[in-house]
């Protein structure tokens, strides 16, 4: 069975700082890995995803994460943050494709300070 | 731009009431998709529907649950009889097939449960 582990339930950044969530999957077959993100009342939307094609992987908003296998991570980062990036940011991981349901991290609340 | 549109957005019930909580999922997609969320926890699989059954469920998705697609338009999910432990945010998603990702969910706001 497949897992995905954010490290830190908060992450608070300044604006023009570097953003990095930490996402760590666990998957015995080879995994699709996602990150969602959810603005304060409102559903949660596709940022990226990465599906066994280029390891980097770029978003929108300026967000791009890299897959490594050798450390199975999957980390969200974006190299400026901007005030309308505050928001919750779920990491997902499924391992067979198609449509398998979805293993969401518990979340990572993004706060940007002016 | 379509979006999947959830009702209601907050909803309080009494315990062993019954619940429906709606959905209307974008008009071309085929797969449809139950999560829920407890305060602080993780977003959790409830179950999955294409072509009017279930595809696949979750250990959380027993026999007070159900599924339904009444008409062309709405998903419903129906708990018979809520438990306190049934409060959550749930959400709603579908997703197309034949995208170059049929993993794309596309999620509504979600419908917040609060059971007494």
């Amino acid at each position: 069975a497949q897992s995905v582990t954010q490290l830190g339930s908060h992450v608070s950044v300044s604006e023009g700082a570097l953003v990095l969530l930490r996402c760590n999957y666990s998957s015995s077959v080879p995994p699709y890995l996602f990150w969602y993100v959810q603005y304060p009342n409102q559903g949660l939307q596709l940022l990226l995803k990465y599906t066994s094609a280029a390891t980097l992987v770029k978003g929108i908003n300026g967000f791009e994460a890299e897959f490594k296998k050798s450390e199975t991570s999957f980390h969200l980062t974006k190299p400026s943050a901007h005030m309308s990036d505050a928001a919750e940011y779920f990491c997902a991981v499924s391992d067979r494709g198609g449509n398998t349901p979805l293993v969401f991290g518990k979340g990572t609340r993004l706060s940007v300070i002016a | 731009e379509p979006e999947v549109t959830q009702t209601p957005s907050h909803q309080v019930t009494q315990m062993g009431q019954e619940v429906i909580l709606r959905c209307v999922p974008i008009s071309n997609h085929l797969y449809f998709y139950w999560y829920r969320q407890i305060l602080g926890q993780k977003v959790e699989f409830l179950v999955s529907f294409y072509n009017n059954e279930i595809s696949e469920k979750s250990e959380i998705f027993d026999d007070q649950f159900s599924v339904e697609r009444p008409d062309g338009s709405n998903f419903t999910l129906k708990i018979r009889s809520t438990k306190l432990e049934d409060s959550a945010m749930y959400f709603c998603a579908s997703s197309a097939m034949g995208t170059p990702s049929p993993l794309e969910l596309f999620f509504g706001e979600g419908s917040r449960l609060t059971v007494l």
